[in-house]
């Protein structure tokens, strides 16, 4: 299947300091990618769709100047944790669709610890 | 999308199947069923998706009832390492493609 690679696997910040999270798909182009969060013992939760070139759609509830996403290439989507603190310490999880549509591959997970 | 209902746990004995149901009554006619799982620490992996017919491919099985309100993954011969919380997601065709998870089961496999 294709490969969803997402880097760093784990970042431990200071507080009021910002963190970027790369997501690349490695062996196909992907128009649209998706930012997850994970919290302990709970579900993913669906941050935002990112499309290439253009702007992000946000889910209710997620604020779009604290995690800002760039999707500047078809391979590549970021997303910037603004200002962390300790309560956006999560498991940040990156996905992208296949070129069919049909299915979504998924990273291997951000582990983020804010101190 | 329509909503999905899983039982919250569920144990197997390794070396037998593992059968896990999934609920999605309101399901419309365009909505196809997805079963993916994570591992602990690690990203969802996909396993399996259908719309109406049975589907099989080299990690599991897809059963969906006729009528399209239920279905059921399996996996032939649970090993150790299928240990995870499996997802049952019902995706419209016609939508950005994103997924919406729900809680899913957790599959323990038991020696």
């Amino acid at each position: 299947g294709a490969v969803v690679s997402q880097h760093p696997s784990r970042v431990i910040c200071k507080s009021g300091t910002s963190v970027k999270i790369e997501c690349r798909s490695l062996d196909f182009q992907a128009t649209t990618m998706f930012w997850y969060r994970q919290f302990p013992k709970q579900s993913l939760m669906l941050m935002a769709t990112s499309n290439e070139g253009s702007k992000a759609t946000y889910e209710q509830g997620v604020e779009k100047d604290k995690f800002l996403i760039n999707h500047a290439s078809l391979t590549l989507s970021t997303l910037t944790v603004t200002s962390a603190h300790p309560e956006d310490s999560s498991f940040y999880i990156c996905s992208a669709r296949d070129v069919l549509g049909e299915k979504l591959f998924f990273g291997s997970g951000t582990q983020l610890s804010v101190l | 999308d329509a909503k999905t209902t899983q039982p919250t746990s569920m144990d197997c004995a390794e070396g037998r199947a593992a059968n896990l149901p999934c609920n999605h009554s309101t399901i419309s006619g365009n909505e196809y069923v997805y079963w993916y799982r994570q591992i602990h620490s690690q990203g969802p992996q996909y396993i399996i998706h259908g719309l109406k017919n049975n589907e099989t491919n080299e990690m599991a099985s897809l059963i969906i009832t006729e009528d399209r309100k239920s279905s059921t993954l399996i996996l032939p011969h649970a090993t150790l390492r299928d240990t995870a919380v499996y997802y049952c997601i019902v995706r419209g065709s016609g939508n950005t493609g994103k997924l919406i998870f729900g809680q899913g089961t957790t599959l323990q496999v038991k020696p």
